[in-house]
């Protein structure tokens, strides 16, 4: 399996703009993570997925951000519109539920950069 | 709410010196508990884990011990190459089911020849 996957890698994008970042999970797990990291604030999960269904989103900072999981192969985060202060590497993380407190996989990362 | 707080870095050792990273936990339940690495620009690996009290994790000649009197997972190496330079994470996951996973803040490492 090619791993957890994440397009882009980079994203540059002026403020004000709409940004998505996208994610192709590990075939056949049943959990899905989005991720921010930040010198600031280390790795903040934002939001995770049990069979395409938000479980949490008690992370997404404000009503700018919003995720989605239309089915078991993709997600996005999407930011509109996007502010300076989101810039960051967001991760998307996926595992599987067959055993408690299995591994998650992480894909490489978004850097995004918003100017 | 579950929390996991671990040494600052960054930390600057020579090869072949002795590393720990202490971490330590607050948890609800009964957590299972993990290290992750993180290597420049790359995501997140699992290094090693361990799911009850008394385990140890080991993996890449790195271990850490679940102490549940102490509530700590420290993460040790008795010889560190500078391949393992990178950033350490630790983090628990609480037990029932739920995946979500809680981090620390990491500590850099950076070994030097």
């Amino acid at each position: 399996d090619a791993g957890v996957i994440q397009s882009p890698r980079h994203e540059v994008t002026e403020m004000g703009q709409e940004v998505t970042l996208r994610c192709k999970p590990i075939s056949g797990h049943d959990y899905l993570f989005w991720y921010r990291q930040t010198m600031m604030r280390g790795l903040e999960l934002l939001i995770y997925f049990n069979n395409n269904v938000p479980i949490d989103d008690s992370g997404m900072p404000e009503d700018r951000f919003s995720a989605k999981m239309p089915n078991a192969s993709f997600s996005t985060l999407k930011i509109q519109p996007s502010e300076p202060r989101d810039s960051a590497v967001y991760f998307c993380a996926s595992s599987l539920m067959g055993q408690l407190n299995t591994e998650a996989f992480f894909g490489q990362g978004t850097r995004l950069t918003v100017v | 709410g579950d929390s996991v707080t671990q040494m600052e870095g960054p930390v600057t050792l020579s090869e072949e010196a002795f590393l720990t990273i202490n971490c330590t936990y607050t948890a609800t339940g009964y957590p299972s508990l993990f290290w992750y690495v993180q290597y420049p620009g790359e995501g997140l690996q699992l290094l090693l884990k361990a799911t009850k009290a008394d385990d140890k994790g080991s993996n890449k000649g790195f271990e850490a011990t679940y102490r549940k009197e102490t509530t700590s997972f420290h993460l040790e190496k008795g010889s560190v190459q500078v391949s393992d330079s990178a950033v350490y994470f630790c983090a628990l996951s609480e037990s029932g089911g739920n995946e979500k996973l809680t981090f620390g803040t990491g500590t850099r490492l950076t070994i030097i020849p």
